[in-house]
């Protein structure tokens, strides 16, 4: 249980293009899901939070214009990079949990993107 | 003084070995503690969730809580070459359901 997935898993796409990544809880439903970012060699850094129906919350310094965060149901949360450049090239991994709180998240398996 | 702390490593350790991971934390009213594995390339898989001070078992893993001195480890018994990984502490923050992590521990295990 508490499958969570993510697509596309790697993606290389133009500087000044937008990139759209999707995360699907398979076998629960999550009002909650969270965008994390990694660049090579450093740890996880949450990105944002996404609230299902409503807007979602960024952390501080992430850019909510260029982060789009939408979460129109119980089981999708998407990331839109918009007008990618190099150096949004990282891995981006998204997460939820079943019960919320503060149980255990699961993570989908990561979009590597490169900005060429 | 970051919220969550690791040794980056990198931890060696002889095949058949316990290996040892630390972390603290700063969030004194921290309630859930979580180890993840990652692998290179991959996405963090949760290990071992602890939530009250002491010792936690599962298998080969021993997770132990010690929140008087915000102190969280992850001992890995008989280790085994596939435990080769990035070991990453997750502690969730007051209030919120999310969870931040440390740097992660890079461990080694030498056949």
């Amino acid at each position: 249980g508490a499958v969570v997935s993510q697509h596309p898993s790697w993606v290389i796409c133009k500087s000044g293009t937008s990139v759209k990544i999707e995360c699907r809880s398979l076998d629960f439903q999550a009002t909650t899901m969270f965008w994390y970012r990694q660049f090579p060699k450093q740890s996880l850094m949450l990105m944002a939070t996404s609230n299902e129906g409503s807007k979602a919350t960024y952390e501080q310094g992430v850019e909510k214009d260029k982060f789009l965060i939408n979460h129109a149901s119980l089981t999708l949360s998407t990331l839109t990079v918009t007008s990618a450049h190099p150096e949004d090239s990282s891995f981006y991994i998204c997460s939820a949990s079943p019960r919320g709180g503060t149980s255990p998240l699961h993570f989908g398996n990561g979009t590597r993107l490169t900005v060429t | 003084q970051k919220e969550v702390e690791q040794n980056s490593g990198p931890l060696s350790v002889p095949e058949g070995a316990i290996a040892s991971l630390n972390c603290t934390y700063s969030d004194r009213v921290s309630q859930s503690f979580f180890w993840y594995r990652q692998y290179s390339g991959k996405s963090p898989e949760l290990i071992m969730s602890i939530y009250s001070n002491g010792d936690k078992e599962d298998g080969r893993f021993t997770a132990q809580l010690n929140k008087a001195s915000q102190y969280v480890s992850l001992l890995i018994r008989d280790s085994q070459p596939s435990d080769s990984a990035t070991y990453l502490c997750a502690v969730n923050v007051q209030g919120a359901q999310k969870l931040v992590f440390g740097q992660g521990t890079r461990l080694t295990i030498n056949p």
